[in-house]
């Protein structure tokens, strides 16, 4: 069955320091992969999305993701958290028309 | 700002009635879906349309639930008979499909529905 892990319920981090938020897919072949952000009672903003090519991806609000095949795994990173980044993240992969999500990451900021 | 709207934003009813949601796409897309999400879960899918027709329904969208998209358009969707536990957030996201481009889904804020 297709799926998308995110370990992490949440996490915290310190204001200025570096994140990364894991996310692990299940898919027969490499489906189409999305980071989303959720704040509080808001829709979900889109940071970046994977479909081919660079493994690199490079989103808004200075995240970046990787797409490792051999770990079917695409972890959100960014390398200077700001206070304003708290909030609900979501890893979604699709296969076609269908999205699955994660069940996301909270992330606190600590001053 | 041309997003994804829905509206209301928050709704609260009491068990056993009926409720409606309105979506509004971004106006170019004809691709249309629903999703629910309750506290601490992502966005379950629901149902999806591709202009008017309604070509995928979840097995989470029970009879009390019916979606339309008349003009190809906005979107409804109506939850006839609320229970408690149809509480959550309703989102309406929607894509464009392009020949030799895979799309993109953008989400309007939702809609919170509290049922007493």
């Amino acid at each position: 069955a297709q799926s998308v892990t995110q370990p992490d319920i949440h996490i915290t981090v310190s204001e200025g320091a570096s994140l990364e938020l894991r996310c692990n897919y299940s898919y027969g072949a490499t489906p189409y992969l999305f980071w989303y952000v959720q704040s509080p009672g808001q829709g979900l903003q889109l940071l970046l999305k994977y479909f081919s090519g660079d493994t690199l991806v490079q989103g808004i609000k200075g995240f970046e993701a990787e797409f490792k095949r051999s770990q079917s795994s695409f972890n959100l990173r960014k390398p200077s958290v700001h206070w304003s980044d708290a909030a609900e993240y979501f890893c979604a992969g699709t296969g076609g028309f269908k999205t699955i999500f994660g069940a996301g990451t909270r992330l606190f900021v600590k001053a | 700002d041309t997003g994804v709207s829905q509206d209301p934003r928050h709704k609260i009813t009491k068990r056993g009635q009926n409720v409606t949601f309105r979506c509004d796409p971004i106006s170019e897309h004809n691709r249309l879906y629903w999703y629910r999400q309750t506290l601490g879960q992502g966005p379950e899918f629901l149902t999806y349309f591709q202009n008017e027709a309604q070509l995928e329904k979840s097995r989470l969208l029970s009879d009390r639930f019916s979606a339309e998209r008349p003009k190809g358009s906005f979107s409804t969707l109506e939850i006839q008979r609320t229970e408690q536990g149809d509480s959550a957030m309703y989102l309406c996201a929607s894509s464009a499909t392009t020949r030799g481009a895979q799309e993109t889904q953008y989400f309007g804020p939702g809609t919170r529905l509290l049922v007493l």
